[in-house]
């Protein structure tokens, strides 16, 4: 089955600077790439995601590049503020077996004002 | 609109007792999701709804593990003979679709077992 493993487990950043957490995965036939923000006592939210057929999204301060090949995707917070202090998870799932996430162990990223 | 929302928050049972957690979907997803996280991981799969029937079961960890969506919207994760390693905090999440959608999480039920 699907293994994806997260790094760096924690990650302190001051205030505008950017934060940069790595996945990699095992399955090749993943092609779906979610990354989720935990804040404590809530379930994970999805900030942004990644499909297989493009290397790179981008929404406002976020961002997360896929490499297939070296199977491996990255999520960069740019501009980093207090209130992105959260545990960010990232996923992995493929078609087939839709519905089936696994996730990474997440990364404790706390922004120091 | 509405959430994701997962009944009790917070449960704490006896080893051995049988417990039930509920999960209401948003309104009109037909997939639903149950995952279990444990304190410093991920969330782990147990198993996926797509509509009444479970299309994929296979994280449930053993048969005291079940879950039931009987008409396709409210769904019930149930434990039987509870045991201490049970005790998680048990994520219940919805999509529009299954595959590459969007899952909305609940808050979560906290699960301790004594």
């Amino acid at each position: 089955g699907e293994n994806v493993e997260q790094h760096p487990s924690t990650l302190s950043v001051q205030e505008g600077d950017s934060a940069v957490i790595k996945c990699t995965y095992s399955d090749s036939a993943s092609n779906y790439f979610p990354w989720y923000k935990q804040e404590l006592g809530k379930g994970p939210q999805l900030i942004i995601d990644i499909r297989s057929n493009v290397g790179e999204k981008k929404d406002q301060r976020i961002a997360v590049t896929l490499n297939k090949t070296a199977k491996h995707f990255s999520l960069h917070i740019t501009e980093t503020q207090p209130e992105d202090s959260a545990v960010y998870f990232c996923a992995a799932l493929r078609d087939t077996n839709a519905g089936k996430s696994t996730f990474g162990d997440g990364t404790t990223l706390t922004v120091k004002p | 609109g509405a959430g994701v929302s997962q009944t009790p928050s917070n449960k704490v049972t006896e080893k051995g007792k049988y417990v039930e957690l509920r999960c209401d979907p948003i309104s009109g997803h037909t997939a639903l999701y149950w995952y279990r996280q444990s304190l410093g991981q991920g969330p782990e799969f147990l198993i996926y709804f797509q509509g009444t029937g479970a299309a994929d079961d296979s994280g449930l960890p053993n048969d005291r593990f079940f879950a039931v969506r009987p008409e396709g919207s409210v769904s019930t994760l149930k434990i039987q003979r509870t045991e201490r390693g049970d005790s998680a905090v048990y994520l219940c999440a919805s999509s529009l679709n299954a595959g590459q959608e969007t899952q909305y999480f609940g808050p979560g039920t906290r699960l301790l077992v004594l």
